[in-house]
């Protein structure tokens, strides 16, 4: 199993700031999802960061508002850019083991944007 | 893009009844897992189901994979305050390593 640091938990931001959240893993992997679940919802995947290239981005969602790095195996950091009040969710990074034959994830960061 | 539809989206059950929770998707699915968060929690992996026709359990909880690989369950006997909490099927979307999740199942139990 993988362990999973994530951080910030929660925070409260203002509209048009920006917020990074970082993801910290115990041992070294190829890929790391991040995922948003709004209040109430199911996960939507944000965005695949492989190390040594660039995310890949889902449908709905770009590197200019949501800019992901990654620079080695253990850590990743999601930035939610230019905040509006809509960004207001719960962001969970992930891991796979080896054969992605099971997702582990991070406690998530609440955020809030007024 | 696939998708995997769950039903019910909510459903409150008195202790000790049983709980069904069902995923379907108009493609085959190469395989199909589970996850159960509880509030205020992440998700956290229960099972993952390969096989046409698979059945799998762990304590009160049966999963099954439908012999078409098309749809799965997870049945809870005799629910428990302990089983409260959202529980989300999982398939990988076509022949990559995307990961999407269904619209989950709440449950909650009176006791």
């Amino acid at each position: 199993s993988a362990v999973i640091s994530q951080k910030p938990s929660r925070d409260i931001c203002q509209r048009g700031t920006s917020l990074t959240i970082q993801c910290q893993v115990d041992s070294q992997v190829t890929m790391m999802f991040w995922y948003r679940q709004q209040p109430g919802q199911s996960l939507t995947l944000i965005a695949t960061a492989n190390q040594g290239s660039e995310a890949t981005y889902e449908s709905g969602f770009v590197i200019d508002k949501f800019p992901i790095s990654r620079p080695n195996l253990t850590f990743s950091t999601l930035t939610v850019s230019n905040m509006s009040p809509e960004d207001s969710s719960i962001y969970l990074c992930s891991v796979g083991d080896r054969g992605l034959e099971k997702l582990f994830f991070g406690s998530g960061t609440q955020l809030s944007v007024l | 893009g696939q998708q995997v539809m769950q039903i019910p989206q909510y459903q409150h059950v008195q202790e000790g009844e049983d709980f069904t929770t069902y995923c379907n998707s108009s493609t085959t699915l190469s395989n199909i897992q589970w996850y159960k968060q509880r509030p205020g929690g992440h998700p956290v992996f229960l099972i993952q189901l390969v096989k046409s026709g698979e059945v799998k359990k762990q304590k009160r909880l049966t999963f099954q994979f439908g012999e078409a690989k098309k749809n799965s369950s997870l049945h809870i006997t005799a629910t428990q305050t302990t089983d409260v909490g959202t529980y989300f099927c999982a398939a990988y979307r076509g022949y990559g390593n995307k990961l999407v999740f269904g619209a989950g199942t709440i449950l909650r139990v009176k006791s």
